[in-house]
């Protein structure tokens, strides 16, 4: 079974800084997808950024990008220019890409982002 | 266009009794996902149900229990209610089964207590 573990309970950050989430992962497949998730206070999961484990190039959306690291099972989020918004609960996911995982994410248990004005 | 949609938002139980969660999926979107996410911890998934049959189901005894109707809306029922049982749960839809253009959406989930 895989296992996602993010070692960082809460991180904090100035406005404008930058601020760099960690993740590890744990899996025998060589074929799969990971996931940044951020869950604000309204609860709601929002997609902050996605990498398949098949590109070495690192994936980034506007301020946010990922530091993907295969071999070490590695899959860093950064965020730069840091934003009140930014703040809420930050989660790294797994994906197996076997036809039978269809949809499960297995999350890790999340890093708890405060970012100070 | 409407995104994820969960009822109720929050819901107050007593131990032993059944609870049925609702979730309509965004239009188009054939598969619903459901996860538990209990205070301080990450999302557990429970099930998968991908038009219409079981497509997943995660580690949950038979109390939690799950459909999903013709027009891919979906019910979560848990029964015999324990206090371990009080999370967040959280629906999620997406297009298709698995694969590359796979991505979930979710629902800003319905609270239970059990009290």
């Amino acid at each position: 079974a895989q296992t996602v573990t993010q070692s960082q309970p809460e991180m904090s950050v100035q406005e404008a800084e930058t601020v760099t989430l960690s993740c590890t992962y744990d899996t025998s497949e060589s074929d799969y997808y990971l996931f940044w998730y951020k869950q604000p206070p309204s609860r709601q999961m929002i997609l902050v950024i996605r990498q398949e484990a098949y590109k070495q190039q690192n994936a980034t959306e506007n301020r946010f990008s990922v530091n993907f690291q295969k071999a070490a099972k590695s899959f860093s989020l950064k965020i730069s220019d840091s934003q009140l918004g930014d703040a809420a609960m930050y989660f790294c996911a797994y994906r197996s890409d076997k036809e039978t995982s269809g949809s499960r994410l297995t999350f890790g248990e999340g890093t708890q982002l405060t970012v100070n004005p | 266009d409407a995104g994820v949609t969960q009822s109720p938002t929050h819901l107050i139980k007593t131990r032993g009794q059944q609870v049925t969660l609702r979730c309509s999926p965004i239009s188009g979107h054939k598969s619903v996902s459901w996860y538990q996410q209990v205070l301080g911890q990450g999302p557990q998934f429970i099930f998968q149900y991908y038009e219409k049959e079981e497509r997943g189901r995660g580690n949950f005894p038979d109390r939690f229990s799950a459909r999903q109707f013709p027009n891919y809306s979906s019910e979560l029922n848990v029964n015999a209610l324990l206090l371990g049982d009080s999370a967040l749960y959280l629906c999620a839809s997406s297009l298709v089964r698995g694969g590359g253009k796979n991505i979930q959406y979710f629902g800003a989930g319905t609270r239970l207590s059990v009290l």
